[in-house]
């Protein structure tokens, strides 16, 4: 069964801190992906990645890093979290980038206060 | 620039009834449109994909419609049932080296 983990399930940050949100897949896929859920919104691409070591900024990554050093593990880094980061972070995985389907993690709710 | 523009922003329908949910898009380089399923809690998930050579798609109680000339494409439920209550998304995407491009989702409600 495929599957893609995130680290937490909910997360409590104060203004200014530097956040860590990991993202784990076990299916081998090249691409991964961050995604942030907003009501209203959908779902907007932050970063997204084709290879180890490889990044591609999506259609809202300032304010946010992220780095690939292993196939199977891609984090999202707020440098100094503020408060309009406060949302569900969706991580994704697949093989096919543009036409395959992805794998979604369960997502991180993230509040910064 | 919201190049996938998804309708209604919810929806509640009985138990039985159709639900339809409609999506257009802008760009016409887009050759691949999935739909996503989310229930509370969890991620999306695929639930069915159309490419557009074809106009309709059919998967148990789940179909899309296409109308590559009018730029939109719709999903329709049959028989819906309480356990289709969840969140969908439509997407887009013109595959190869490209992200995919989602809609605002609609939240589906199916009543007794």
């Amino acid at each position: 069964d495929v599957k893609v983990t995130q680290s937490s399930r909910y997360l409590v940050k104060r203004t200014g801190e530097k956040v860590f949100l990991e993202c784990v897949q076990d299916m081998d896929h090249e691409n991964m992906f961050w995604y942030r859920q907003d009501p209203g919104l959908g779902l907007r691409l932050i970063y997204f990645s084709y290879d180890v070591k490889m990044k591609e900024k999506g259609d809202i990554p300032e304010g946010y890093s992220v780095s690939r050093e292993k196939k199977e593990r891609f984090s999202l880094i707020l440098e100094s979290a503020s408060t309009n980061q406060t949302s569900m972070y969706l991580c994704a995985s697949n093989r096919g980038l543009g036409r395959g389907e992805q794998y979604f993690g369960p997502g991180t709710r993230l509040t910064v206060t | 620039q919201q190049q996938v523009k998804q309708s209604p922003q919810s929806l509640i329908v009985q138990k039985g009834g159709i639900s339809i949910i409609n999506c257009a898009y802008e760009n016409t380089a887009f050759d691949y449109f999935p739909w996503y399923q989310q229930f509370p809690g969890k991620g999306p998930a695929l639930l069915i994909a159309i490419r557009p050579d074809v106009s309709e798609k059919k998967e148990g109680r789940f179909t899309i419609s296409f109308n590559k000339s009018a730029k939109q494409f719709s999903l329709h439920i049959m028989d819906s049932q309480p356990g289709d209550s969840a969140t969908y998304f439509c997407a887009a995407s013109k595959g190869g080296y490209q992200k995919v491009t989602f809609g605002t989702g609609t939240k589906l409600q199916v009543i007794p």
